[in-house]
């Protein structure tokens, strides 16, 4: 069974770090397009962060310079390193699993989301 | 950047009733464009890509249609478990979605 486990959330004061977790189990991570959405209290879906199978990453405007996205492939883990925290980055962190057919990409398996909360 | 458009923001609708829901790109993205449900409390889950393919195992009442900078999402016959929000994601350039639409029962 497919499953993904974000993990690594909590409360951080603006300009603190942050590193989040997501385990996946039932499939590679290395083959697979693997990226972070977040979503704001009450708001919709923002797109963070992707890693492409082949190695390439890509990063929102909003969080440029500032995230990390990596994968540990020993662990099956991909990770979203958080750095100069604002609060506007307070949100639910979505790991997910993205689909290429024809283009990059449709996010059909996602976890349960870890809660990153930046307040002093 | 693309900017995706949803319409309308809340949708008030009855069981059994023909819902449709609009998403505008702010350029062409050919047929690269997705369509998620959202509960509260919840992940998003795919229902369509590629514009109209159903993700397996949704209902045939979903279904999408379009192409360059206009699609929609119709409920045939909306049930009791479809009020949720609905998102639409284009994956032409990078990737964004539209604001959401909530389907609240009238």
């Amino acid at each position: 069974e497919v499953q993904l486990v974000e993990s690594g959330g909590g409360l951080i004061q603006p300009g603190g770090s942050l590193r989040l977790s997501c385990a996946a189990s039932g499939f590679t991570v290395r083959n697979n397009y693997m990226s972070w959405v977040r979503q704001a209290p009450g708001k919709g879906l923002e797109w963070v962060s992707i890693f492409y199978s082949g190695g390439a990453t890509y990063y929102a405007d909003s969080v440029k310079g500032r995230f990390t996205i990596s994968r540990d492939n020993s662990k099956n883990t991909l990770y979203l390193q958080m750095n100069s925290l604002r609060a506007e980055d307070t949100a639910v962190y979505y790991c997910a699993r993205g689909r290429s057919v024809g283009s990059c990409c449709q996010f059909y398996s996602w976890g349960q989301g870890t809660v990153v909360t930046v307040s002093s | 950047d693309i900017q995706m458009t949803q319409s309308p923001s809340t949708l008030s609708a009855s069981v059994g009733d023909r819902v449709t829901i609009t998403c505008r790109a702010s350029q062409s993205i050919s047929t690269w464009l997705a369509w998620y449900q959202q509960k509260p409390g919840k992940a998003p889950k795919l229902l369509i890509y590629e514009t109209s393919s159903l993700e397996s195992g949704v209902p045939s009442r979903f279904s999408g249609s379009g192409s360059g900078t206009e699609f929609t999402l119709t409920i045939s016959s909306l049930q009791p478990d479809d009020f949720a929000t609905y998102y639409c994601q284009q994956y032409d350039s990078y990737w964004t979605f539209g604001q959401g639409t909530r389907v609240e029962i009238k």
